[in-house]
């Protein structure tokens, strides 16, 4: 079965620092990978999604960016954080195929908290 | 541009009653559709999802949802509500031609079901 993780689960960073999370999935290959936001626990906002190796698709401008340095890796990153980037922020995975209806499977989630 | 609605930021319920949290979409063409569930600072949890044939799918822990193209809404119910089933649920549609497997979410609706 797959297992998806990311850490770490809480975060308190002071605005201006840097930021990088972790998300890994086990159990499957060429995975189509997301990180979204999650604002005041409620709606999600897309940030990143990723098909392949090195290749990331932004939805939304912002001081974040991403990368996927393996197939079942997928890391988010700020050079300074702001006080708006505070929020949860989920990953999630989904089985690659454009034409049938993945779901898609989130991990456990990441609390950032910029002071 | 696909789009999800919500129309109610909360529903209350008595145990033991019928819970329906209603979900309106907008796609230009036929639309896959999906239902979450998210705990307290968790991720989220996938329910069941509408692809194509019958119109009334069933999901997980005696959830269900019945498709209607001509009011386009896939509403989420379940007979008999349970005070474990609060919790905030999200609706999610894909428009068939989106790249990436990518999902659009509604806003979220929270449900409290009393003892």
């Amino acid at each position: 079965s797959q297992t998806i993780h990311q850490w770490p689960a809480t975060l308190v960073q002071p605005v201006g620092s840097p930021l990088s999370l972790e998300c890994t999935v086990e159990g499957t290959s060429n995975p189509n990978l997301y990180w979204y936001r999650q604002a005041a626990g409620r709606g999600l906002q897309l940030l990143f999604y990723s098909v392949g190796i090195g290749q990331i698709s932004s939805e939304v401008p912002q001081n974040l960016s991403a990368s996927r340095p393996q197939d079942r890796q997928f890391i988010l990153s700020s050079k300074k954080l702001l006080l708006s980037d505070s929020g949860f922020y989920l990953c999630a995975w989904s089985f690659r195929g454009p034409q049938i209806p993945y779901e898609q499977y989130f991990g456990p989630g990441t609390r950032l908290t910029v002071t | 541009a696909q789009s999800v609605a919500q129309p109610e930021d909360q529903v209350n319920v008595a145990e033991g009653n019928p819970l329906t949290v209603k979900c309106t979409y907008s796609v230009s063409g036929n639309p896959y559709l999906f239902w979450y569930v998210q705990y307290p600072n968790r991720g989220l949890q996938f329910l069941l999802k509408y692809i194509t044939g019958d119109n009334l799918v069933k999901g997980s822990y005696g959830f269900e949802a019945e498709f209607n193209k001509s009011q386009t809404s896939f509403h989420l119910k379940k007979p008999s509500a349970l005070v474990s089933d609060s919790a905030l649920y999200f609706c999610a549609v894909r428009d068939r031609l989106a790249a990436g497997n990518k999902l659009t979410f509604g806003g979220g609706t929270r449900v409290l079901v009393k003892p």
